[in-house]
């Protein structure tokens, strides 16, 4: 079945520092990738995401590529703010089939300091 | 915009009691799960539904059951509440349509089971 596989933290940066947060897939075919943002004490939110190859999927400055070549979808970010600061989930389909469930991984933590 | 709502934050049981979590989505969402998420694991999936009365159990039913009797509520069920099961509780939500993989997710509710 799909998995997938993120760099575990945490990432400490300080402001204005560039970011990156690895994260690698296995799938069938070519699954819609996702980035969830999960601030302290709140639920997941959608970031981003992308539904075919070479997608680009962007949001609040981070930008993730889907690369079917590598099987990565690596968050990146130019410039960390303090409010940046929550655990960033990479997650895909579990299968193909329609409303089926998100394989996460682990989780990673930023924390950014000013 | 979506919104799941949870009928609990914070919950505190007692070893052996019955646990009732509410989740409602108001987007007339056709899919439902249930997530729990511990420290180092990420989430995973309890169960989920798919339709009213229909219920699909995931990575880690045991222990759990749910109730799905109109389309916009989703309960999970802790029959008799154990100290391994104090964790964070996720409920999300998604269509079956065109973005049908995209879920929306609860604030969470956080349970500690004395």
């Amino acid at each position: 079945g799909n998995s997938v596989t993120q760099m575990e933290g945490p990432v400490t940066l300080s402001e204005e520092a560039f970011l990156t947060i690895n994260c690698t897939y296995t799938a069938t075919g070519y699954p819609s990738l996702f980035w969830y943002v999960q601030y302290p004490g709140e639920g997941l939110q959608l970031l981003l995401k992308a539904t075919k190859a070479d997608d680009k999927g962007s949001n609040k400055g981070f930008e993730a590529t889907y690369r079917k070549e590598t099987t990565s979808f690596h968050l990146e970010k130019g410039s960390v703010q303090v409010s940046d600061s929550a655990v960033y989930f990479c997650a895909l389909p579990k299968s193909g089939q329609a409303g089926t469930a998100l394989i996460f991984g682990k989780g990673t933590t930023l924390s950014v300091s000013s | 915009d979506v919104k799941v709502t949870q009928s609990s934050r914070y919950l505190v049981k007692r070893t052996g009691e019955k646990v009732f979590l509410e989740c409602v989505q108001d987007m007339d969402h056709e899919n439902m799960f249930w997530y729990r998420q511990d420290p180092g694991l990420g989430l995973r999936l309890i169960y989920f539904s798919y339709d009213v009365k229909m219920k699909e159990k995931g990575d880690i039913p045991e222990g759990y059951s749910v109730s799905r009797e109109k389309k916009e509520r989703f309960s999970l069920i802790l029959e008799s509440a154990s100290t391994n099961q104090t964790s964070m509780y996720l409920c999300a939500s998604s269509s079956t349509g065109g973005a049908s993989e995209t879920q929306y997710f609860g604030p969470g509710t956080r349970l500690l089971v004395l």
